[in-house]
């Protein structure tokens, strides 16, 4: 079946220094590709997203590019900030969008 | 728009007791609603799938009978843990996505405690 790996955190990083979270995927087909970013205390949020090779997304200076060759999608933001400490997940959908698979998390820590 | 909430935020409750979380579409209509369950340090499990007016679709291992999902309106599904155990503890996390769009949104989440 479908399957979502990202690194295990907590990614720990002070303000402006640049930030890589990676994923990886085991799919069928042609799956699309989601980072959601989950605050705390809040819901998800969808944060970009990709739905097919070579797309990339973007969105708040965070952005992730769909790699089939090496089935990746690995989420990247040149210089955070305080405010982007959150968990992040990485998730995929089969075609046709019926449901979400979701990679465990990864917990960004952001410190002034 | 589509904004998800969710109530309670956090329940405790006893063993042997049943417990309901309410999930509402509050800006839209909601056709399809996914109930997720979260443990700690883990991905979100997709528990089930409704769609309003029909009976809801469990994956495998999830005791419908156990967790009772109803979706009666196009702004409103609940899910009912019936007889709750203290294993049933958990984060549980509902979606909704509107008729003919592809997107999920997401509630806050319910923590429940069984003691």
């Amino acid at each position: 079946g479908d399957s979502v790996t990202q690194m295990e955190g907590p990614v720990t990083l002070s303000e402006e220094a640049f930030l890589t979270i990676n994923c990886t995927y085991t799919a069928t087909g042609y799956p699309s590709l989601f980072w959601y970013v989950q605050y705390p205390g809040e819901g998800l949020q969808l944060l970009l997203k990709a739905t097919k090779a070579d797309d990339k997304g973007s969105n708040k200076g965070f952005e992730a590019t769909y790699r089939k060759e090496t089935t990746s999608f690995h989420l990247e933001k040149g210089s955070v900030q305080v405010s982007d400490s959150a968990v992040y997940f990485c998730a995929l959908s089969d075609t046709g969008y019926s449901t979400l698979t979701f990679g465990k998390g990864t917990m960004l820590l952001v410190s002034p | 728009g589509a904004v998800v909430s969710q109530h309670p935020s956090w329940v405790i409750c006893k063993s042997g007791t049943s417990v309901k979380i309410e999930c509402r579409s509050l800006d839209f209509q909601a056709t399809t609603m996914f109930w997720y369950r979260q443990f700690p340090k883990q991905s979100l499990m997709l528990m089930a799938t409704s769609n309003e007016g029909s009976k809801a679709t469990y994956e495998q291992g999830v005791e419908k009978d156990k967790f009772l999902i109803n979706h009666a309106s196009l702004t409103l599904s609940t899910l009912t843990v019936t007889s709750a155990h203290p294993e049933d503890s958990s984060f549980y996390i509902c979606s909704a996505r509107r008729g003919g769009g592809n997107e999920q949104f997401f509630g806050p989440g319910t923590r429940l405690t069984v003691l």
